[in-house]
């Protein structure tokens, strides 16, 4: 079974530009979410898709972050213009709906974004 | 007020002999699910370990074992025989269950970098 596949893998952009982060679940996963995790922490939930619906994303910088999730299988994140303090890893989960707290993420490799 | 607490920045071990990582966790929901991910320096996120609430018995998977202390909100992560591979960072996370307000996301700690000397 293919894993989260995200790209690209590595960005590097100077502040102000914009990028864009794409990422394709476990094929049948239902739920997907973006995390962005800055160096030296924990991963921070950005937003939560159940099918091609917001579920929560209420830790997103709505300002400048964007997310679809068009026909409810890969998903798009977008930074218009990018701050340095966006510079992280953005990871990209799925899994399948279960409705309980034992419902397992999976992540993909992560695209390292580095903002100059 | 944080919800998962990892307190070890930084854990050494001795190939072959077993470590503990220690996580605690705060919620009022009666409902939720405890998880360890092991991060290499690649960058992925790999799923280790899920302990449930309810679960009576302690999670084991292979080397890996929770020891899971629910009066002291303690979900420590024991890994025995430790190998050179399994020098990595390994973060404790959280998901709240359905009678949660943050249902659905897990709610990672700051981690704790181990290293396997051989």
């Amino acid at each position: 079974e293919a894993g989260v596949a995200q790209s690209p893998r590595y960005k590097i952009i100077e502040k102000r530009q914009s990028v864009a982060f794409w990422c394709n679940p476990i094929s049948g996963h239902a739920t997907l979410y973006w995390y962005q995790q800055i160096l030296g922490q924990g991963p921070k939930l950005l937003i939560q898709f159940q099918n091609n619906g917001v579920v929560d994303d209420s830790q997103l910088p709505k300002d400048r972050f964007s997310a679809e999730r068009l026909k409810g299988v890969d998903s798009t994140l977008k930074i218009q213009p990018a701050k340095l303090e966006d510079s992280a890893v953005y990871l990209c989960a799925s899994s399948s709906y279960l409705g309980t707290s034992g419902e397992t993420q999976y992540f993909g490799p992560g695209t390292r974004l580095l903002v100059l | 007020a944080q919800k998962i607490t990892q307190t070890q920045p930084g854990m050494f071990v001795q190939e072959k002999e077993a470590v503990t990582l220690d996580c605690t966790y705060d919620t009022s929901d009666p409902s939720y699910g405890l998880f360890w991910y092991k991060q290499p320096s690649s960058g992925e996120m790999i799923f280790l370990i899920y302990q449930g609430s309810y679960d009576q018995q302690n999670a084991t998977e292979g080397r890996y074992s929770l020891n899971f202390q629910k009066a002291r909100k303690s979900a420590n992560l024991v890994i025995s025989a430790s190998q050179l591979g399994d020098s990595a960072m390994y973060f404790c996370a959280m998901r709240e269950g359905a009678g949660g307000t943050s249902y659905g996301k897990l709610t990672f700690g700051q981690g704790t970098i181990l290293t396997v000397h051989p």
